[in-house]
């Protein structure tokens, strides 16, 4: 495995399940992120892990739920979700500081009914 | 808030023709400066990054930025049907910020 891979690539959940969304870098990272990305809307930054310390939370409500147990891997525990959760969720990693830009994963699509 | 704005679009040039994409940005301390390219029902993936006032040129991609007008531009040279796509704009404060980014420019390239 090469880059950033997310599984699963769809997910179609109900609002009282509880899903986790995988992200795994293969390319020697320190720093990983979630993204949303909705139709007509910006890219949202969701949660930043530096060196596995989460640095930032972008009011992103608690129905979410990151974890990263080392800088390789990233989850992102989903329960009790809303229709309007549903969107692409996209996995990214750098080095801390991003100063080269991010490599993105291939995205979870993500249906909440 | 922090923002970076974008037209939307769609823009549509023929082929052969350049292409040109903008941003602006809000923030005067921004440092960094980068252009993903967005494929429809892909994932994002970096085309170019600039830090300096001035030009970048990397292949038949151009980047501009013009820290003074909070202004950063991408130019497609003989543009291709395989570059239509959504352009986004990202914009970064520095070192441990993470990435902002604009909504995105659609471009069609049509043969």
């Amino acid at each position: 495995e090469t880059g950033v891979t997310q599984t699963p690539r769809h997910l179609v959940m109900g609002m009282t399940n509880k899903k986790s969304l995988k992200c795994e870098q293969h390319l020697g990272h320190n720093a990983m992120y979630w993204y949303k990305q909705s139709a007509k809307k910006p890219l949202e930054l969701m949660f930043v892990y530096n060196f596995k310390e989460q640095t930032e939370n972008n009011s992103v409500p608690s129905r979410f739920s990151p974890e990263c147990p080392n800088s390789s891997h990233l989850f992102l525990h989903l329960h009790t979700l809303q229709p309007e959760d549903s969107a692409l969720y996209l996995c990214a990693s750098s080095q801390v500081g991003g100063g080269y830009g991010y490599t993105f994963g291939s995205g979870t699509r993500l249906t909440v009914v | 808030q922090k923002e970076v704005e974008q037209n939307s679009g769609p823009l549509s040039v023929p082929e052969g023709a350049i292409a040109s994409l903008n941003c602006t940005y809000s923030d005067r301390g921004s440092q960094s400066f980068f252009w993903y390219r967005q494929y429809s029902g892909k994932s994002p993936e970096l085309i170019m990054f600039i830090y300096s006032n001035g030009d970048k040129e990397d292949g038949r991609f151009t980047a501009q930025l013009n820290k003074a007008s909070q202004y950063v531009s991408l130019l497609i040279r003989d543009s291709q049907p395989s570059d239509s796509a959504t352009y986004l704009c990202a914009v970064s404060l520095g070192a441990g910020t993470a990435l902002i980014f604009g909504k995105g420019t659609t471009l069609s390239v049509s043969s």
